[in-house]
């Protein structure tokens, strides 16, 4: 299986904070690689996919890059809608496999 | 909008198979893949299996040897069985649209806690 793994874990940061997490695939994901936002009690929501594509409807602070095996994504200036976990998630290989997540708290 | 609404029995007991159905209002099942995605109580997203009409499923080697993902085109739905359940298996469970293009899981359903226990 692909490894993603996603870092930092978890971090603290203010409303109008830029924020970047990154994500790490064991092998060249071919920029199949989609970012998701997820609340408590909700279902994940898509917000950037194939690296760099934002998805409609999704704000444009968020934004993603990378290629290969490298990826980031950015909340240009942070909100208070946006403190939620988010995830990447590669989609070339089977089976489908994500990263363990970020979670985004308020500082 | 496309929208897909989940159901399911929430409280199983072990060894015990679970069955998920999820229908597809607003939209048809051809030309996207209907996928199963679990996600155990507050750990990340695992993907179970997917599904596209006219094309095999394809399982989470993990899961293959008891999972079975089929589409009902006359209800236009799809389902999950989980054979061999253990308290492994539970899970807030999720039906999901994946894009043909993009490779993105872009319509979610509301998700259904499954419970395993004795």
């Amino acid at each position: 299986d692909i490894q993603m793994t996603q870092s930092p874990s978890s971090l603290s940061a203010s409303v109008g904070d830029r924020v970047t997490i990154t994500c790490r695939a064991s092998q060249n994901i071919k920029s199949y690689l989609n970012w998701y936002q997820q609340k408590p009690g909700r279902a994940p929501n898509l917000l950037i996919y194939t690296a760099s594509s934002l998805q409609s409807g999704v704000p444009s602070r968020f934004s993603g890059n990378g290629s290969g095996t490298d990826y980031t994504f950015t909340i240009s200036s942070l909100r208070p809608e946006d403190f939620a976990t988010y995830y990447c998630q590669q989609s070339y290989f089977t089976p489908r496999t994500f990263g363990q997540g970020t979670k985004v708290e308020i500082k | 909008q496309v929208q897909l609404q989940q159901w399911g029995a929430g409280l199983l007991k072990p060894s015990e198979t679970l069955s998920l159905t999820c229908v597809v209002y607003g939209g048809s099942l051809s030309g996207y893949y209907w996928t199963w995605i679990r996600q155990a109580p507050g750990k990340g997203l695992e993907w179970i299996g997917e599904i596209n009409y006219g094309v095999s499923a394809f399982y989470n080697p993990s899961l293959k040897s008891r999972v079975t993902i089929s589409l009902d085109t006359s209800k236009n739905q799809f389902s999950l069985n989980l054979s061999s359940l253990t308290a492994a298996d539970t899970a807030l469970y999720y039906c999901a649209r994946r894009q043909w293009t993009s490779f993105a899981f872009d319509i979610w359903g509301h998700g259904t806690m499954v419970t395993v226990s004795s």
